[in-house]
């Protein structure tokens, strides 16, 4: 059985570009959600995607986006990137969207200078 | 506006201990609370749970106490290993929730 993958491990962006971060979900789970661990604190929620569609947001600004695919695979799309936005970001997928226990890849560590 | 609080950002104790994690929560629409463990380099991994319906949840050398008219969940490692050194996430969810909503972590480190 092939776990959460989630790619690149890193990156390194500058302040206004856009980045795409990409996630395979764990065989046989539809559901993805997608968190944000700044330095220090607790991965916060961006988004959920269920079978294709947004299934509930965090408190993030449009310019964080998301796709899932088919496949159940999913993409994190951030634009005009901010300083700020340097964190790990952690996917998650679960069997179905009413599902608590996630199951987390290792995340993508990106860095915007 | 923190709703799930790990007041502890480190904790210390040797091989063979009890070992101790606490957690605040303030909304009282969580039902559902879960500990994740992360290692270095790796993705949070799912620990134990525990429902609102239950104030004990044991497995193994894991146990998870909740009171919820104190809102305070704690995790109970008998006997502590120096594998468990790691940071130690309490997460929260509401009824027909979508989201996790977590602490800031505790790390656990344990001394040989």
């Amino acid at each position: 059985e092939t776990g959460v993958t989630q790619s690149p491990t890193h990156l390194i962006k500058t302040r206004g570009q856009q980045v795409t971060l990409r996630c395979s979900s764990q065989s046989g789970h539809n559901t993805v959600s997608w968190y944000q661990q700044a330095l220090g604190q607790g991965p916060q929620f961006i988004f959920q995607y269920y079978r294709e569609e947004e299934n509930g947001r965090g408190n993030f600004p449009p310019r964080f986006s998301g796709l899932q695919f088919p496949n159940y695979s999913s993409e994190l799309n951030v634009n005009a990137l901010e300083l700020d936005d340097s964190a790990l970001y952690l996917c998650a997928s679960s069997p179905d969207r009413g599902n608590e226990k996630l199951f987390f890849g290792s995340g993508t560590q990106l860095s915007v200078l | 506006d923190q709703q799930v609080k790990q007041n502890s950002p480190s904790l210390s104790v040797q091989e063979g201990r009890i070992s101790i994690l606490n957690c605040d929560y303030t909304n009282s629409m969580f039902d559902y609370f879960l500990w994740y463990k992360k290692y270095p380099a790796e993705g949070p991994t799912f620990l134990i749970s525990i429902s609102s319906i239950k104030d004990k949840n044991e497995d193994g050398r894991f146990t998870v106490f909740l009171n919820k008219s104190a809102k305070h969940l704690s995790l109970h490692i008998v006997p502590s290993q120096p594998g468990d050194s790691a940071v130690y996430f309490c997460a929260a969810s509401e009824i027909e929730g979508n989201k996790l909503v977590f602490g800031a972590g505790t790390i656990l480190r344990v001394k040989s």
